[in-house]
């Protein structure tokens, strides 16, 4: 069974700072798709950016970037400039085609005036 | 831009009533999905639909859930005699299903369900 593990419960930056966000999965698919959600206080479940795992590139979203190692079965949400408005938990998700989304345990983000 | 819309978005019911929980997928969307997260806890999968027929399920998603997409924009979940540990929030999300940029699921915002 796929496992997505996200090792950091909390994590806090100043604003205007950067910080990263790990996720590491498991799988012997080899094409698969990634993704970081965004859970602010409203519990609402907003797509922030998408990896396809076909692709070597790293995804980029404005401020947001990933850094998808394959090989290592990693994948980590970069957030350059924070901004208060980030604040909120960040989940990572692993899916294999037709398939469900499974996700982490979620990272909780304080961003720091 | 489209998204899902979700009914209600709070629902306080008894224990052992009937509840349904109403979804409006993206309207070109192929997939739908009904995901819960009780609080505190990551997002769980109950259910995925296609061509007006479950096409996976997990076990939470026992005998007292049921899906249902009575018309061509409704997708519905029904759980038929709740019990206390069905307190969650319950996610419909759906995507188009072409290759790439339709593996995306969308959510919705989401039905706060509280069984006393």
């Amino acid at each position: 069974a796929q496992t997505v593990t996200q090792s950091q419960p909390e994590m806090s930056v100043q604003e205007a700072e950067t910080v990263t966000l790990s996720c590491t999965y498991d799988t012997s698919e080899s094409d698969y798709y990634l993704f970081w959600y965004k859970q602010p206080p409203s519990r609402q479940m907003i797509l922030v950016i998408r990896q396809e795992a076909y692709k070597q590139q790293n995804a980029t979203e404005n401020r947001f970037s990933v850094n998808f190692q394959k090989a290592a079965k990693s994948f980590s949400l970069k957030i350059s400039d924070s901004q208060l408005g980030d604040a909120a938990m960040y989940f990572c998700a692993y899916k294999v085609g037709n398939e469900k989304l499974t996700f982490g345990t979620g990272t909780r983000l304080t961003i720091i005036p | 831009e489209p998204e899902v819309t979700q009914t209600p978005s709070h629902q306080v019911t008894q224990m052992g009533q009937e509840v349904i929980l109403r979804c409006v997928p993206i309207s070109n969307h192929l997939y739908f999905y009904w995901y819960r997260q009780i609080l505190g806890q990551k997002v769980e999968f109950l259910v995925s639909f296609y061509n007006n027929e479950i096409s996976e399920k997990s076990e939470i998603f026992d005998d007292q859930f049921s899906v249902e997409r009575p018309d061509g924009s409704n997708f519905t979940l029904k759980i038929r005699s709740t019990k206390l540990e069905d307190s969650a929030m319950y996610f419909c999300a759906s995507r188009s299903g072409s290759r790439g940029l339709g593996e995306t699921q969308y959510f919705g915002p989401g039905t706060r369900l509280l069984v006393l």
